[in-house]
């Protein structure tokens, strides 16, 4: 069973901050995909990282896919108040590319 | 266009009673799923399907059962609700563009207590 641990679970910081924040797993993912879900509503997808090493910026977010494919990370630059949600990563399912497997997120508080 | 839509919205179930989740989506998509989202656990998936008449087993599918008779209609079914299948729950349909390359869409959510 593939599994995708995130790190840190919750995090709260000062607007203006900047955080990092991380998803792991010792199987390798053709590809991972993060999520932000905010409360009350359903998760939306934010990036999908293909390639191993491949680093994709939106806006003041930085995703890094690891090297070997295992782990990825998202960076926010100077944090703001609408950053915060529940952050998902989440990849394919070895058993086919029709599943994924989620994280269990991380929970991130932007404090003005 | 309206994506991906879910009814109820919110309910409250006895345990022992019976309900239908609705889910529908207009995107033209093939695959569609459920997941179950609990605090602390993530989203795990319930069951999904390929297409129109197909129905697979997911992470989490003991108590609940599914039907897609029409492509853009998924439904899910608690014959017997119990409190542990207390819930927010989601319904979801994915495009794909390649090996590794699709985008998942996701409805509003379902929030389900079972008393």
């Amino acid at each position: 069973t593939q599994l995708l641990e995130q790190s840190p679970q919750f995090l709260s910081i000062q607007e203006g901050e900047n955080l990092t924040v991380y998803c792991n797993s010792s199987s390798v993912f053709s590809s991972l995909q993060w999520y932000r879900q905010e409360p009350g509503e359903g998760p939306v997808l934010l990036v999908t990282v293909v390639t191993g090493g491949e680093v994709k910026k939106l806006k003041r977010l930085t995703f890094q896919f690891g090297d070997a494919r295992k782990d990825s990370s998202l960076h926010i630059t100077a944090a703001q108040p609408g950053d915060t949600g529940l952050y998902l990563c989440a990849g394919p399912s070895n058993f086919g590319n029709e599943k994924l497997t989620f994280g269990t997120g991380t929970r991130l508080t932007i404090i003005p | 266009n309206a994506g991906v839509t879910q009814t109820p919205k919110f309910r409250v179930l006895k345990t022992g009673q019976s309900m239908t989740l609705l889910c529908a989506q207009d995107m033209n998509h093939e695959y569609m799923y459920w997941y179950r989202q609990d605090p602390g656990m993530g989203l795990r998936l319930i069951h999904y399907s390929v297409g129109e008449g197909t129905t697979a087993k997911g992470e989490v599918p003991d108590g609940y059962n599914v039907s897609r008779l029409k492509k853009q209609n998924f439904l899910l079914g608690l014959e017997s609700a119990a409190p542990s299948q207390t819930s927010v729950y989601f319904c979801a349909c994915t495009v794909q563009y390649g090996t590794g390359r699709f985008e998942q869409y996701f409805g509003p959510g379902t929030r389900l207590t079972v008393t």
